[in-house]
């Protein structure tokens, strides 16, 4: 299957400090990729889709400009969480649909901000 | 938006059949309903994905009534290594909006020795 890849795998920061996560497809294009976070225990929750050469578009409650999305290119999405808090701690997941809808995750990042 | 049902958790034993069902009640007629498996601090993989009655692959079987108001996912002969939790998800193929994947609650499959 299609492979998505997420780098980094775990990222510790302190309080106030930005992170980047990027998520890029290694085999396929995607014109749009979505972000996930996840709590401990719980399920995947959706925070916004990234569109390659447009703005993204965010879930309710989701800050757009605490969570900067940038669609770079057709294999490339990055996720910024600026000035992060420890509340921010979590495990982020991005995933892409390939040309036939089928939805492929990268293997997620570890934030810890403390 | 079709929202599932699972249960959240489950307990077997190693080399015994294991089947999950998720209820789908609103599911609509272009929906897929897809399984997904996701071990701790790790992305979710997919298993198989059906539109109706069976589908099987290597690793599992997606069993769909006429209704396709629920669905079962077996795993035949479970092992350690499928501890894990199990989501069910239906939606839209002809769409490529996440939003139409929402993820519920899971289940959490534990394979006892």
């Amino acid at each position: 299957g299609a492979v998505v890849s997420q780098h980094p795998s775990r990222v510790i920061c302190k309080s106030g400090t930005s992170v980047k996560i990027e998520c890029r497809s290694l085999d396929f294009q995607a014109t749009t990729m979505f972000w996930y976070r996840q709590f401990p225990k719980q399920s995947l929750m959706l925070m916004a889709t990234s569109n390659e050469g447009s703005k993204a578009t965010y879930e309710q409650g989701v800050e757009k400009d605490k969570f900067l999305i940038n669609h770079a290119s057709l294999t490339l999405s990055t996720l910024t969480v600026t000035s992060a808090h420890p509340e921010d701690s979590s495990f982020y997941i991005c995933s892409a649909p390939t040309s036939a809808n089928e939805q492929f995750f990268g293997p997620g990042t570890r934030l810890t901000v403390l | 938006l079709a929202k599932t049902t699972q249960p959240i958790s489950m307990d077997s034993y190693e080399g015994q059949e294991v089947n999950i069902t998720c209820s789908h009640n609103n599911i609509a007629t272009n929906d897929y309903i897809t399984w997904y498996q996701q071990f701790p601090s790790q992305g979710p993989r997919f298993i198989i994905q059906g539109y109706k009655t069976k589908v099987t692959n290597e690793v599992a079987s997606l069993f769909i009534p006429a209704d396709r108001k629920s669905s079962t996912l077996s795993l035949p002969r479970v092992s350690l290594s499928d501890t894990a939790v199990y989501y069910c998800l239906v939606g839209d193929m002809e769409k490529t909006g996440a939003n139409n994947l929402f993820f519920g609650t899971g289940t959490r499959l534990t394979v006892i020795p």
